[in-house]
């Protein structure tokens, strides 16, 4: 069975410029997650979609970031404009949930973004 | 104050030796937790759920303390292979939807 996929597996650009980021979740699985790690710190999570509804973009740095997911299967994750700080490794991962409480995940590779 | 914690180590530990740490939180209403295991530059993979009961798998024992608001992960015989660093996740659901929190991770590191 294929696993969460991500591309791109890296990114370098230039602050001020746009980047986007897409994943495709495990068939099935109904809840999407993108998270931001840096480095020495532990996954932070930006989005969770549950089907197609953003159910907790509390953390999502909405001036700059956006997130979509409109078929309730891949989605995309788009910063607009970059900053220096951005600079971290985005991942995706992906669960069956039938209530609200957290299931496993399964994380994609995700992606290494550099902001120069 | 963090809601989730862990001691960021490194935990140096001889192979075949037992190594264990906790993890923290702060909302006495969480109700789920887990363990990932996370590779250098890799990303984290389920490593065990941890059940109120307390439950095993292999060489891995995983413990929750409600009352102290902590759970923790031991490994027995460590193998070279375990070096890793161990995230704890810990859920609540607060609201319709469960907020779920990463710590910043444990390092383990296994020595010959």
């Amino acid at each position: 069975e294929a696993g969460v996929v991500q591309s791109p597996r890296y990114k370098i650009i230039e602050k001020k410029q746009p980047v986007a980021f897409w994943c495709n979740p495990i068939s099935g699985h109904n809840t999407l997650y993108w998270y931001r790690q840096n480095l020495g710190q532990g996954p932070e999570l930006l989005i969770r979609y549950e089907n197609e509804e953003a159910v907790d973009d509390s953390q999502l740095p909405k001036d700059r970031f956006s997130a979509e997911r409109l078929k309730g299967v891949d989605s995309t994750l788009k910063i607009q404009p970059a900053e220096l700080g951005d600079s971290a490794v985005y991942l995706c991962a992906s669960s069956f949930t039938q209530g609200p409480l957290v299931e496993k995940q399964y994380f994609g590779p995700g992606t290494r973004l550099t902001v120069t | 104050r963090k809601e989730v914690e862990q001691d960021p180590g490194p935990f140096n530990v001889p192979e075949g030796a037992t190594v264990a740490f906790n993890c923290t939180y702060s909302n006495s209403a969480s109700q789920s937790f887990f363990w990932y295991r996370q590779d250098c530059r890799k990303e984290p993979k389920l490593l065990m759920s941890v059940y109120s009961s307390g439950n095993e798998d292999g060489r891995f024992t995983a413990q929750l303390n409600r009352a102290s608001q902590y759970i923790s992960l031991l490994i027995r015989d460590s193998k070279l292979s375990d070096s890793a660093t161990y995230l704890c996740v810990v859920t609540s659901s607060t609201d319709s939807w469960g907020k779920l929190q990463f710590g910043a991770g444990t390092q383990v590191v296994v020595t010959p």
